[in-house]
């Protein structure tokens, strides 16, 4: 069965270093979303990919986070620097498209990254 | 933006016991989807159900669009059953919406 794949599963870092998360989508899905999770929250999107171009990055603090999906496919998301404020689970989802009026299917996520900065 | 709010928050139930569980939308939406997050994290596709009603063993889910509401029933509940269940919204653009969530312990 066909999953989202994402690596690694759980990462500790110290404060002010810089740390990436990888994600490989469904083959075929065309959206990519990557959300963060705070304890006790629900996700919150941090950033949504149409095959390789940004649809929505409105949520992401762009003085410290950036995020690449080069060819359409896989996407890494970085921090630089860390705080301890991201503290969080970072997970990563892929759908596809129905037809041509950009309407989105069933949504499916990856185990997610857990992040720990200490 | 598009608001999602889910009841109740939290949920205990003895084991055996029925619930019901409420999504409530404060826009037009093209589809709607219930996730339980497993204590790992990870979240886990319950229902995909733009309108209409769904059934999955003990499990089904109700949405009516034109309300902007969704329901998901648990029957019988079972210790497992325990966690966090998320309804999620996909609206313009392909975005997808998340509610609070509601936090479900089952009792033995």
């Amino acid at each position: 069965e066909a999953e989202v794949a994402q690596s690694p599963r759980y990462k500790i870092t110290e404060k002010s270093q810089a740390v990436a998360f990888w994600c490989d989508p469904i083959s075929g899905h065309a959206t990519l979303y990557w959300y963060r999770q705070i304890l006790g929250q629900g996700p919150e999107l941090l950033v949504q990919f149409q095959d390789e171009s940004v649809v929505d990055d409105s949520q992401l603090p762009k003085d410290r986070f950036s995020a690449e999906r080069l060819k359409g496919v896989d996407s890494t998301l970085k921090i630089q620097p860390a705080e301890l404020g991201d503290s969080a689970m970072y997970l990563c989802a892929s759908s596809s498209m129905t037809g041509g009026n950009f309407v989105g299917t069933e949504a499916f996520f990856g185990q997610g990254t857990r992040l720990t900065v200490v | 933006g598009i608001q999602v709010e889910q009841s109740p928050p939290d949920l205990i139930l003895q084991e055996g016991a029925n619930s019901t569980l409420r999504c409530n939308f404060s826009d037009s939406v093209n589809n709607l989807q219930w996730f339980h997050q497993n204590p790992w994290g990870q979240l886990i596709n319950l229902f995909y159900i733009p309108s209409g009603t769904k059934q999955n063993g003990r499990l089904s889910a109700t949405t009516v669009a034109t309300e902007r509401y969704s329901l998901l029933y648990i029957s019988s509940s079972q210790t497992t059953d325990s966690g966090v269940y998320f309804c999620a919204v996909n609206h313009a653009g392909n975005m997808l919406t998340f509610g609070g969530g509601t936090r479900l312990m089952v009792k033995p």
